[in-house]
């Protein structure tokens, strides 16, 4: 089973909401990543959680805010986004950040932001 | 800057056909390499992973690899047109970093 779930399918906020958006794997993977993806574009790298720490931060604005509280749960908490923030939010789990490699991704978010 | 490189198409194949997708990368250190599809509105699929070079076959796909000439191809045979989709080209590379650098993809269209 390779499966990555996340909540919910679609989400249209406002510049001043605050909202999260959820991902949950039940793989026994020890590490979750979170892309973003505009429109015919390929999926770009946010953050990546290793072992529930934050190993990776691609630069991303602090107006995204990730959180791992178990290795089974990652969330992205948004504040104060912007329109150019709308795209579909991805997550992904893989075993490890070591061999074997295989990311396997979520349904995904689909975010609007007014 | 690492890249991988991929032709955008979209590639046109009739059903029953061999589709030809290829993806070339500039990081010599790169060390895994994955093939994704990617239906319209949909999160990326993983199909195949390769580490070595030479061929994988899966069922109607078969990944290839040339370490040497920084190369990775995806054949899909007897193409049908559920596979109509964009694959996308990633790889990691040779660091405990494993994150993904994603191509741009190619738009494959399977005509019935």
């Amino acid at each position: 089973d390779t499966e990555v779930t996340q909540t919910p399918k679609h989400l249209v906020m406002g510049m001043t909401n605050k909202k999260s958006l959820k991902c949950e794997q039940h793989m026994g993977h020890r590490a979750m990543y979170w892309y973003k993806q505009k429109a015919k574009k390929p999926p770009e790298l946010m953050f990546v959680y290793s072992y529930e720490k934050l190993s990776i931060n691609e630069s991303v604005p602090s107006r995204f805010s990730p959180e791992c509280p178990n290795s089974s749960l990652l969330n992205l908490h948004l504040h104060a986004l912007q329109p150019e923030d709308s795209a579909l939010y991805l997550c992904a789990s893989s075993q490890g950040t070591g061999a074997p490699y295989e990311q396997y991704f979520g349904p995904g978010t689909r975010l609007t932001v007014t | 800057q690492k890249e991988v490189e991929q032709n955008s198409g979209p590639l046109s194949v009739p059903e029953g056909a061999i589709a030809s997708l290829n993806c070339t990368y500039s990081d010599r250190g790169s060390q895994s390499f994955f093939w994704y599809r990617q239906y319209s509105g949909k999160s990326p699929e993983l199909i195949m992973f390769i580490y070595s070079n030479g061929d994988k076959e899966d069922g109607r796909f078969t990944a290839q690899l040339n370490k040497a000439s920084q190369y990775v191809s995806l054949l899909i045979r007897d193409s049908q047109p559920s596979d109509s989709a964009t694959y996308l080209c990633a790889v990691t590379e040779d660091t405990g970093r494993r994150a993904l650098t994603f191509g741009s993809g190619t738009r494959l269209q399977v005509q019935p």
